[in-house]
């Protein structure tokens, strides 16, 4: 089965660093995603790992390490529109197009 | 570009009744597809269409859900008849064939409401 854990919440300060944990298991791994879904919105795409390794991309960054199962989101100088649910997704070899969803780690901007 | 359309945003209808929700892809894109978010749970997967061809519908809940694609542009999700545990957000999605691996680009969402 596929399995995608993360904490559901996160509270952090304005102008600090977070890290936002992601675990998984599944039959397969053909690649990893983190979306970034504000209340009501879509979820717009943040980044993908499928090598390991630390991905940068301004502030955010994603890191993935595929023998641990496990990967992070990293966002610096933390701004008020950060607050917004962080989706880890895992694409399995398995159903090509497919992705498997955690359920997300709300996080919250603190002044 | 134009973005992933849903229509409509919002859908409130009573157990039993029938309701169909409409996703428009970005032009071009050939990979379309449906998750829904039920309150409290991930989002999950239902079915991926490439054109107008269903490429995976494992994930689709039983026959009280049918998804169509004609001609490979928009798609539509029927639910009928509708269920409480269907209440929920549908999403749709797209991403071009070739460009691999990219994110999708979903759409808003319709939050489907049984009562």
């Amino acid at each position: 089965g596929q399995n995608i854990d993360q904490p559901t919440e996160m509270t952090a300060t304005e102008g600090a660093i977070v890290q936002i944990n992601c675990t998984y298991q599944t039959s397969g791994f053909n690649g990893l995603f983190w979306y970034q879904q504000h209340a009501g919105e879509a979820p717009t795409f943040l980044s993908y790992n499928v090598l390991d390794g630390l991905e940068e991309k301004g502030r955010f960054s994603s890191f993935l390490s595929r023998s641990k199962g496990y990967s992070y989101l990293l966002l610096k100088e933390l701004q008020m529109k950060d607050s917004a649910s962080y989706l880890c997704a895992v694409r399995s070899e398995r159903g090509y197009q497919k992705v498997t969803f955690g359920i997300g780690t709300k996080l919250q901007v603190i002044p | 570009e134009a973005g992933v359309t849903q229509f409509p945003s919002h859908s409130v209808i009573e157990k039993g009744q029938t309701v169909t929700l409409r996703c428009d892809p970005i032009s071009g894109h050939d990979n379309l597809y449906w998750y829904r978010r039920v309150m409290g749970k991930e989002i999950k997967f239902l079915l991926h269409f490439v054109k107008e061809s269903k490429q995976d519908e494992s994930g689709m809940p039983n026959n009280r859900f049918l998804a169509e694609r004609t001609g490979g542009t928009y798609s539509t999700l029927k639910v009928q008849p509708a269920e409480l545990e269907d209440s929920g957000v549908y999403f749709c999605a797209s991403s071009p064939r070739d460009r691999l691996p990219v994110g999708y680009t979903f759409g808003s969402g319709t939050r489907l409401t049984v009562v």
